[in-house]
């Protein structure tokens, strides 16, 4: 089955930073689903992007179907923005969107 | 009520015991989902149901059984569950049908713990 890999696995920044997480998958996709999952264990959708740029206040993301990658760009982070960081793809099946998860990427963000 | 909803939030079982977690949606979709995320795992599909009927079983063992009475309620029923079935359970909503995907919403999810 498809394989998506996240990076990095954890990271650690000062409020104010910039950072960039990856999303590799190993086969084409439908769709790709960015989420952050916080403390409490709630996914909030961040993007819908099968393809190209879409922008939400100081989060971003890319995907770049051909290549098999999306990239989550966080500007100025905020301790708000810590948790977990999750891309999910699917190949559609008939009626159903399955979700494949990747390990997700852990942030931590430090006042 | 807006959006996806689970209750339990919290639950702790015993081996022996049977106890059911509900699902609610208020986005008029006509797909819900299970999700299982155990500790320092990604997250698994364990059932899909479209059109209220069973479409995916991820061959998830039968102490679990889904049940979908209509578009808006999913129900996970549990009997004599393992101590290795402690996680978070997900339920996620979606629209279907047609040749395209849809994005798919979360519930904030059931922490179990079987004891």
């Amino acid at each position: 089955g498809i394989q998506v890999e996240q990076s990095p696995p954890d990271l650690i920044l000062q409020e104010g930073a910039n950072s960039t997480l990856r999303c590799n998958f190993s086969d084409s996709v439908n769709n790709l689903q960015w989420f952050h999952q916080n403390p409490w264990g709630q996914l909030i959708n961040l993007f819908y992007i099968p393809s190209g740029t879409k922008q939400n206040g100081r989060l971003s993301a890319t995907t770049v179907a051909t290549e098999r990658y999306s990239l989550l760009y966080i500007s100025s982070s905020q301790t708000t923005d810590s948790g977990v960081y999750f891309c999910a793809v699917s190949q559609y099946s008939g009626n159903t969107g399955k979700l494949i998860f990747g390990q997700g990427t852990t942030l931590q963000v430090k006042p | 009520e807006t959006g996806v909803t689970q209750t339990p939030r919290h639950l702790v079982m015993g081996m022996t015991n049977k106890k059911s977690l509900k699902c609610e949606q208020h986005l008029g979709h006509n797909a819900m989902y299970w999700y299982k995320q155990s500790a320092k795992k990604p997250l698994e599909l364990m059932f899909v149901y479209s059109l209220e009927e069973r479409v995916e079983n991820n061959s998830v063992p039968s102490r679990f059984s889904p049940e979908c009475p209509n578009s808006s309620h999913l129900f996970l029923h549990l009997h004599t569950l393992q101590p290795e079935d402690s996680a978070l359970y997900l339920c996620a909503s979606s629209q279907t049908g047609g040749p395209i995907y849809h994005e798919q919403y979360f519930g904030p999810g059931t922490r179990l713990t079987v004891t």
